[in-house]
């Protein structure tokens, strides 16, 4: 079974400049997440999906961040203007619905230096 | 509001156990995870215990959950080197929702 693919791998970007990230769920995996790592910290929600449905995007910052999950499979994750502080590590994560526990996949994720 | 706390830094000597150690404020919780993230990877699903679990043993891993005290513990046996790497603690609501630690580096010591 293929897991989560995200890309790129690495991306430095001057600050002001924009950048999106792109991430491909695992087949059949009707939820999607993106979580912002700051390094030495867990993962922070920004936004998940149910299919192509926004369920929470409570720590998303609006101003500059957006996210769009087309036809309910890949999603893409953009942040213009880019700021110092959004430098991090931003994972792709997807899990299949329904009830009980729900494991969550986690792409290698995409590091992002802004300088 | 929701938080989960680990310590940051865990060392053990190669053979030894290592307990790995989370609080979470909010009893709501329907499941707790242990996550592993090795250098350069992604996070890896480790274990899980439900919250009206006490205790969950998998190979070499021991999951202990006391609800009373909002606590929960990962124990690994017979410690490895290729058990290096940064351990998550996470707990689940009732939306799916996860709500993570900062992580448990365990170093390893020959």
């Amino acid at each position: 079974e293929a897991g989560v693919a995200q890309s790129p791998r690495y991306k430095i970007i001057e600050k002001r400049q924009s950048v999106a990230f792109w991430c491909n769920p695992i087949s059949g995996h009707a939820t999607l997440y993106w979580y912002q790592q700051i390094l030495g910290q867990g993962p922070k929600l920004l936004i998940q999906f149910q299919n192509n449905g926004v369920v929470d995007d409570s720590q998303l910052p609006k101003d500059r961040f957006s996210a769009e999950r087309l036809k309910g499979v890949d999603s893409t994750l953009k942040i213009q203007p880019a700021k110092l502080e959004d430098s991090a590590v931003y994972l792709c994560a997807s899990s299949s619905s329904g009830t009980g526990n729900t494991e969550a996949f986690f792409g290698q994720g995409t590091r992002l230096t802004v300088v | 509001g929701e938080d989960v706390e680990q310590s940051l830094f865990l060392s053990v000597r190669e053979g030894d156990s290592s307990v790995i150690n989370c609080t979470y404020t909010d009893s709501s919780s329907t499941y707790l995870y242990w996550y592993k993230q090795e250098p350069g990877a992604g996070l890896q699903l480790l274990t899980y215990i439900f919250s009206n679990m006490d205790m969950k043993q998998d190979q070499r891993l021991t999951v202990l959950l006391n609800k009373k005290d909002k606590h929960l513990s990962l124990r690994i046996a017979d410690t490895q080197t290729g058990d290096s790497a940064i351990y998550f603690c996470a707990e689940q609501y009732s939306n799916y929702q996860l709500i993570w630690g900062a992580g448990t580096k365990l170093i390893i010591k020959p």
